[in-house]
């Protein structure tokens, strides 16, 4: 069974500093990938996602991922982060084959931003 | 448009009770989740419906958890003879189809269940 496995559960940085946030997948295959945010009394916002194509994904509110096959890896980015990017992030994995369309999640890093 | 809603937000009850927890997809999307957020842990699927097809069962913990999708659209989420367990954040998603994952689930903003 394919699993998602984010190694930190909280980081804290300075407001305009650089941010990443790491993400391991085990899976046999390519999956689909997904980083989504969890503001405090939020649902889920999807920042970005994988599906094929360039390694490099951007998306919402200046957040960026890189896919890494050798790796395995699939890190959020964002070159200076505000105090408003406080918040819960959850990485995502999605089958590609078989009926199964559920998300496999991380465990999430809840991220701290200092003023 | 309107997002997924979810009702109620907040739900306290006792162990051993029932509880129903209420999902109302975005309009005219066909595909529906649950999902569990206990403390300290990711998302753990519970249930997906799409359309009229039979749900997807898998990743309902036990018997006592059920959930039915009514002409569609509104979903309940019903746990019988709740445990201490139980409590955690329940949190429903929808999607437009479910061809394939370039659909984005989008999430309601959850019920919180405490079993005391």
């Amino acid at each position: 069974a394919q699993s998602v496995t984010q190694p930190d559960i909280h980081i804290t940085v300075s407001e305009g500093a650089s941010l990443e946030l790491r993400c391991n997948y085990s899976y046999g295959a390519t999956p689909y990938l997904f980083w989504y945010v969890q503001s405090p009394g939020q649902g889920l916002q999807l920042l970005l996602k994988y599906f094929s194509g360039d390694t490099l994904v951007q998306g919402i509110k200046g957040f960026e991922a890189e896919f890494k096959r050798s790796q395995s890896s699939f890190n959020l980015r964002k070159p200076s982060v505000h105090w408003s990017d406080a918040a819960e992030y959850f990485c995502a994995v999605g089958l590609r084959s078989g009926s199964a369309r559920q998300l496999t999640f991380g465990s999430g890093t809840q991220l701290t931003v200092l003023p | 448009g309107a997002g997924v809603s979810q009702s109620p937000s907040n739900k306290v009850t006792e162990k051993g009770k029932d509880v129903e927890l209420r999902c109302d997809p975005i309009s005219g999307h066909t595909a529906l989740y649950w999902y569990r957020q206990s403390l300290g842990q990711g998302l753990e699927f519970l249930i997906y419906f799409q359309g009229n097809s039979a749900p997807d069962k898998s990743g309902l913990p036990s018997d006592r958890f059920s959930a039915e999708r009514t002409g569609g659209s509104v979903s309940t989420l019903t746990i019988q003879r709740t445990q201490q367990e139980d409590s955690a954040v329940y949190l429903c998603a929808s999607s437009s189809r479910q061809k394939s994952f370039q659909e984005t689930q989008y999430f309601g903003p959850g019920t919180r269940l405490l079993v005391l």
